[in-house]
């Protein structure tokens, strides 16, 4: 069966400082790839996602993933981090036909000043 | 345009009573999916329409989980005789199609 492995349930980082968020999928071929966040209270935004091409994908809000088929993994990464960014995020894999996204169990992200 | 919106966006009831939840799509988006979210976890998909096809039932927990959708707009989730395990929040999704999905905003479900 699919799935979707987030191991960082918390992190914090300074604000300004680089961020990574791990992802990695199981998945028996090469699957969309999402990464949404969620704020308190907010439903779900799409910050990027990866079809095909170009395994560097750029998203909203400075936010940018990269595709590596050798790692199965999908990380995402922000060179400066803002407070705002404070949030939870969640790594998908959309199954052919985008009938259903599998989520991961997501990343709190706390940012410090 | 007007995203997904959920109805309501807060839920209290008591165990054994059935409730409804309402969401409406993206104007011209043909499917619709409904998630569960329980507190701390991600995403569990429930169930998915898309046009005039059956429906992809295959995430419902259990029978007294049901959904229908007239056509490509409103969709009602109802959950029967509630179980406390069923607090969470319900999130609904609409897509064009087969491309990205985009989430209301949710409607948090307690069973007290």
């Amino acid at each position: 069966a699919q799935s979707v492995t987030q191991p960082d349930i918390h992190i914090t980082v300074s604000e300004g400082a680089s961020l990574e968020l791990r992802c990695n999928y199981s998945y028996g071929a090469t699957p969309y790839l999402f990464w949404y966040v969620q704020s308190p209270g907010q439903g779900l935004q799409l910050l990027l996602k990866y079809f095909s091409g170009d395994t560097l994908v750029q998203g909203i809000k400075g936010f940018e993933a990269e595709f590596k088929r050798s790692q199965s993994s999908f990380n995402l990464r922000k060179p400066s981090v803002h407070w705002s960014d404070a949030a939870e995020y969640f790594c998908a894999v959309g199954l052919t036909g985008f009938q259903k996204l599998v989520f991961g169990t997501g990343t709190r992200l706390l940012v410090s000043p | 345009g007007a995203g997904v919106s959920q109805s309501p966006s807060n839920k209290v009831t008591e165990k054994g009573k059935d409730v409804e939840l309402r969401c409406d799509p993206i104007s011209g988006h043909t499917a619709l999916y409904w998630y569960r979210q329980r507190l701390g976890q991600g995403l569990e998909f429930l169930i998915y329409f898309q046009g005039n096809s059956a429906p992809d039932k295959s995430g419902l927990p259990s029978d007294r989980f049901s959904a229908e959708r007239t056509g490509e707009s409103v969709s009602t989730l109802t959950i029967q005789r509630t179980q406390q395990e069923d607090s969470a929040v319900y999130l609904c999704a609409s897509s064009a199609g087969a491309r990205e999905q985009y989430f209301g905003p949710g409607t948090r479900l307690t069973v007290t």
